[in-house]
């Protein structure tokens, strides 16, 4: 069955400092792809970056880079040089069947709260 | 603004009573998504649509809420007889699907529902 794991709760970094949040999934899907959303206090969920499974680079929006460990099945977001606007909860997401027939829905984590100190 | 919009952001309703949310998806979307957050946890998955189609429901989605995508733009989410444990963040997002996209899925910014 399809999981997303992640195991921490509550993270704290110093400005400018880099960040990785964990996560982990259970798939036996070999075509899946994996997301992060940030969600500030007001709501929104907001798109950060995407791996495809069959992505043979690690994927990198700006601060953000996705650290894929395909056979460990982990895909950690690390974030460099934090801002005091990083200060959100981060959530992992999985997709199966992202080449055609994908059923759409996205399976999420429970989230990391990140607050970044002055 | 071109993201996603629903409405309303808030709605505080009575228990026994029906809402109704709106969801407006980025225009050239093909899919609409609804999920369900509670505190402290993921969104978790309602229901999709392709175009007008309702391809899959959730098992979440009892026979009390029912979604609409009539025209493959807007959508609706109606929940009848509402109960306590309705009470939640009700999300929408919107994807394009098809050829070399990924599908990804934006979101807009949630009708907070909270039943008396």
């Amino acid at each position: 069955a399809q999981k997303i794991t992640q195991t921490q709760p509550g993270m704290f970094v110093q400005e400018k400092e880099a960040v990785t949040l964990d996560c982990t999934y259970d798939t036996s899907d070999p075509s899946y792809g994996l997301f992060w959303y940030k969600q500030p206090s007001s709501g929104e969920m907001i798109f950060l970056i995407y791996q495809g499974s069959y992505d043979q680079q690690n994927a990198t929006e700006g601060r953000y880079s996705l650290n894929f460990q395909k056979a460990r099945k982990s895909a950690n977001l690390v974030i460099s040089a934090s801002q005091l606007g990083d200060s959100a909860m981060y959530f992992c997401a999985m997709r199966e069947g992202i080449y055609g027939g994908s059923q759409g829905n996205l399976i999420f984590g429970k989230g990391t709260k990140l607050s970044v100190k002055p | 603004d071109t993201g996603v919009s629903q409405n309303p952001r808030h709605k505080i309703t009575k228990r026994g009573q029906n809402v109704t949310f709106r969801c407006d998806p980025i225009s050239e979307h093909n899919r609409l998504y609804w999920y369900r957050q509670t505190l402290g946890q993921g969104p978790e998955f309602l229901t999709y649509f392709q175009n007008e189609a309702q391809l899959e429901k959730s098992r979440l989605l009892s026979d009390r809420f029912s979604a609409e995508r009539p025209k493959g733009s807007f959508s609706t989410l109606e929940i009848q007889r509402t109960e306590q444990g309705d009470s939640a963040m009700y999300l929408c997002a919107s994807s394009l699907s098809g050829g070399q996209s990924t599908d990804t899925q934006y979101f807009g910014p949630g009708t907070r529902l909270t039943v008396l």
